[in-house]
């Protein structure tokens, strides 16, 4: 079935430094990648919508120029945090679905755990 | 109001009790649905899609009602290893458009 890898799984980083989040899809093409953020106790909330070839799609208050999404090819997205801070330490999760696959569902990486120290 | 809602919990019941849960929809364009179930410090793992005929898988079993807009999950015989937290996804613009609700909390005690 469709896989989506996520790397790293965690990383520990100190403030202000910036972080790189890469999310692929081992064995299906995603034009379309989500990225999602997730507080302890929380839900899941998405960020943003990452489009291959274009610009993403920032939900409302997330910040597009600390959240840096690149998606580069039909296989990869990349998402970076910005000059991190302790408030950005969460749990993102990236998905991806087979659009080539009539109603295929949203397929989740293994997720990164950040903390910034 | 959210797109998606969910009663959090979080719902506490012995093993082999059957408990069900519940998730509103508020967007009528919204097509597809769908249960994923996530452990904690984990990612969502799909548990089952959502038919409007119905669709059962062992002891689950998804139910959806477009005229009420909501959609079922049962869990017959809970286990000790249903504990998670359970959530729901409509899909709609062709699957551009994901929501999550907040998530269910099942505990299920020996």
């Amino acid at each position: 079935g469709a896989v989506v890898s996520q790397h790293p799984s965690w990383v520990i980083c100190k403030s202000g430094t910036s972080v790189k989040i890469e999310c692929r899809s081992l064995d299906f093409q995603a034009t379309t990648m989500f990225w999602y953020r997730q507080f302890p106790k929380q839900s899941l909330m998405l960020m943003a919508t990452s489009n291959e070839g274009s610009k993403a799609t920032y939900e409302q208050g997330v910040e597009k120029d600390k959240f840096l999404i690149n998606h580069a090819s039909l296989t990869l997205s990349t998402l970076t945090v910005t000059s991190a801070h302790p408030e950005d330490s969460s749990f993102y999760i990236c998905s991806a679905r087979d659009f080539g696959a009539s109603g295929s569902p949203l397929h989740f990486g293994n997720g990164t755990r950040l903390t910034v120290t | 109001r959210k797109e998606v809602e969910q009663d959090p919990g979080p719902f506490n019941v012995p093993e082999g009790a059957t408990v069900a849960f519940n998730c509103t929809y508020s967007n009528s364009a919204s097509q597809s649905f769908f249960w994923y179930r996530q452990d904690c410090r984990k990612e969502p793992k799909l548990l089952m899609s959502v038919y409007s005929s119905g669709n059962e898988d062992g002891r689950f079993t998804a139910q959806l009602n477009r005229a009420s807009q909501y959609i079922s999950l049962l869990i017959r015989d809970s286990k000790l290893s249903d504990s998670a937290t359970y959530l729901c996804v409509a899909v709609r613009n062709a699957g551009n458009m994901l929501t999550f609700g907040g998530g269910t909390r099942l505990m299920v005690k020996p």
